[in-house]
């Protein structure tokens, strides 16, 4: 199996929340990371959490994980059109190189 | 401050030619990393280059190949081109190769192999 499972779709009405979940298979993952790409556009890095926290708060934006599981999940409140992207959930590791594994990404779909 | 600049934005080759792209870091950045992403396979991490030296390599055959300048600025070539190399090639920069460092990503090289 992939390093970094995420579904495909995602779709929602605009004001309502979105859960976008995450798996990865390496427990010695440090960092967890979601990534948005929009249209025509490079990736954005959203948010980052160490593997040693439970739950990361920024705005709208909140990120759970579970480490035991291996699973990670981003949460938009209130969820807007302009939030209507591909998003990536991404893992890199500790002694060794810290590029990240990607995801295949989940297409956000907001429609009103 | 000016971002990660790709070029060109896009390109068509066909099989068989070969390809150079160009990326150009934020100033300062001394880390490049290179990225394919297509719809099969999501993004596939390519290269890195730190200070003109390849530090990191990803699982692609010998036909893609990169360098990187003393101005951090750093190209990425693909020899021999397959209709299987079409996809979207980003390029990353970071102020140093860490993991506490966020890497900023270009808006990407669009090839098409026909």
């Amino acid at each position: 199996g992939e390093d970094v499972e995420q579904s495909l779709f995602l779709s929602v009405r605009e004001g309502d929340s979105s859960v976008i979940n995450c798996t990865y298979t390496d427990s010695s993952s440090t960092y967890l990371y979601w990534y948005k790409q929009e249209p025509g556009a490079g990736l954005q890095l959203l948010t980052y959490i160490f593997s040693n926290m439970d739950m990361k708060q920024d705005q709208r934006l909140t990120v759970l994980l579970n480490k035991k599981d291996k699973h990670l999940s981003l949460r938009i409140a209130d969820t807007q059109t302009g939030d209507s992207a591909i998003y990536f959930c991404a893992e890199s590791r500790a002694g060794g190189s810290y590029i990240p594994t990607f995801g295949r990404g989940t297409s956000l779909i907001v429609h009103p | 401050k000016a971002g990660v600049t790709q070029t060109p934005r896009y390109l068509i080759k066909t099989r068989g030619q070969q390809v150079t792209l160009s990326c150009s870091p934020i100033s300062g950045h001394r880390s490049v990393s290179w990225y394919q992403q297509t719809p099969g396979q999501g993004l596939q991490f390519l290269f890195e280059y730190f200070s003109e030296t390849q530090r990191n390599k990803g699982n692609f055959p010998g036909r893609f190949s990169g360098r990187q300048f003393s101005n951090s600025r750093s190209e990425m070539n693909v020899s021999t081109l397959e209709l299987g190399d079409s996809a979207l090639y980003l390029c990353a920069s970071s102020l140093e190769a860490d993991m506490n460092t966020e890497a900023f990503f270009g808006q990407g090289t669009r090839l098409t192999v026909v």
